[in-house]
């Protein structure tokens, strides 16, 4: 089984709202991330959490906060977005191996717009 | 640095041709990874292979195969008799191992196929 799952599917929002975007995995994995996908480009790396720690933050701005309340979960919350945030943003998982064999599997994305 | 590089942007095709899609790669690291991922219109990101740069054997799943060769810095991807489920945005991937904890892949722009009927 390689699910991960992301609520919501899509979501519209006010740059004045704050909203929260869900990640879920049962497959055993303690490697999480978010990423950020623009219209027909390669998804771009915002974070990464290995064993619910905050590994890697690629300089993303303060209005994104992720947050990793267990082992399966993996959240972002957002806040004061602007309408170029407006994206597919992208969760995926992997187990954290030594190396860099480790596989990442994607969610199916929240597709977000920011009015 | 690393780098990949997928020179194909968009290829179009009629139903049952074959298509290679090409990937070419930049890394100094001897041990790597690649790997191909394809995004339907739906966006999830599909992981269909991972190689590592000790393994040079061509593989088969199906009407798919890929072709690595570190002699050319390639790791094409070859789909046989196309289908219109096909039609996908078709990502290559790196992975250097010299990278320790740093999970990032360097992704290719895509390749955008569509399969027409």
């Amino acid at each position: 089984d390689t699910e991960v799952t992301q609520t919501p599917k899509h979501l519209v929002m006010g740059m004045t709202n704050k909203k929260s975007l869900k990640c879920e995995q049962h497959m055993g994995h303690r490697a999480m991330y978010w990423y950020k996908q623009k219209a027909k480009k390669p998804p771009e790396l915002m974070f990464v959490y290995s064993y619910e720690k905050l590994s890697i933050n690629e300089s993303v701005p303060s209005r994104f906060s992720p947050e990793c309340p267990n082992s399966s979960l993996l959240n972002l919350h957002l806040h004061a977005l602007q309408p170029e945030d407006s994206a597919l943003y992208l969760c995926a998982s992997s187990r954290p191996t030594s190396g860099s064999t480790d596989t990442q599997y994607f969610g199916p994305g929240t597709r977000l717009t920011v009015l | 640095a690393q780098k990949v590089t997928q020179a194909q942007t968009e290829i179009s095709v009629v139903e049952k041709e074959d298509v290679t899609l090409d990937c070419v790669y930049e890394t100094r690291d001897t041990t790597y990874y690649l790997f191909w991922y394809k995004q339907p219109p739906s966006g999830e990101l599909v992981f269909l292979i991972r190689r590592n740069s000790f393994d040079e054997q061509n593989e088969i799943s199906g009407r798919y195969s890929w072709n690595f060769q570190k002699s050319t810095s390639s790791f094409n991807f070859t789909i046989t008799a196309s289908q219109v489920v096909d039609s996908a945005v078709y990502f290559c991937a790196l992975r250097e191992t010299n990278a320790g904890n740093n999970r990032k892949l360097i992704w290719g722009l895509g390749t955008s196929l569509a399969v027409n009927p």
